[in-house]
């Protein structure tokens, strides 16, 4: 069955530094999000991308992020100055389709803590 | 904007016993409700959806949930819970105007021996 990929797993990062995690979205899907969980708090929307550009994006969403589909395939989450607040587990996903009934399929996960 | 809501946040029960997991929407028209689950290490795994029609929808492993629009709830059931349910279970609502899925806080499941 196709599946999302996300890497890595864990990251490790000091305060002020830049993170990129990546994600290989399934091949035919056109939208890909990126979603948040914080340790013990729930999944928070980030951002959705379609057609090579942010479709919506959440409050949480804000000028340190950014999002790119460098090419073909990987769908990435910059996040240029961690902050510790960061810290959390990071999905990615993707959809064939847009809007409320789209059936995401998500990775499973990159951690990013942030010392 | 939709939102979800999972009054518990932690249940346990017995290997056997039946399950139902309760969650509630916020949404002015027909909302698109999923329940997905996550294992501890792993990502989400979808478990079923409801999009329109019949009002009662089978999923995977032997799950099923209810839409009752009465209620606004898409409660999550099971008739003989095993060890291998323990997870964390994640009710989702995604609105027709926009890509924003929303997600409940969770409820997590302890499955007794």
């Amino acid at each position: 069955e196709p599946e999302v990929t996300q890497t890595p797993s864990h990251q490790v990062t000091q305060m002020g530094q830049e993170v990129i995690l990546r994600c290989v979205p399934i091949s035919n899907h056109l939208y890909f999000y990126w979603y948040r969980q914080i340790l013990g708090q729930k999944v928070e929307f980030l951002v959705s991308f379609y057609n090579n550009e942010i479709s919506e994006k959440s409050e949480i969403f804000d000028d340190q992020f950014s999002v790119e589909r460098p090419d073909g395939s990987n769908f990435t989450l910059k996040i240029r100055s961690t902050k510790l607040e960061d810290s959390a587990m990071y999905f990615c996903a993707s959809s064939v389709s847009g809007f409320g009934a789209n059936v995401l399929t998500f990775g499973a996960g990159s951690r990013l803590t942030v010392l | 904007a939709q939102s979800v809501t999972q009054p518990d946040i932690h249940i346990t029960v017995s290997e056997g016993a039946s399950l139902e997991l309760r969650c509630n929407y916020s949404y002015g028209a027909t909302p698109y409700l999923f329940w997905y689950v996550q294992s501890p290490g792993q990502g989400l795994q979808l478990l079923l959806k409801y999009f329109s029609g019949d009002t009662l929808v089978q999923g995977i492993k032997g799950f099923e949930a209810e839409f009752k629009r009465s209620q606004s709830s898409f409660n999550l059931r099971k008739p003989s819970v095993h060890w291998s349910d323990a997870a964390e279970y994640f009710c989702a609502v995604g609105a027709g105007n926009n890509n924003d899925m929303r997600f409940g806080a969770g409820t997590r499941l302890t499955v007794k021996p």
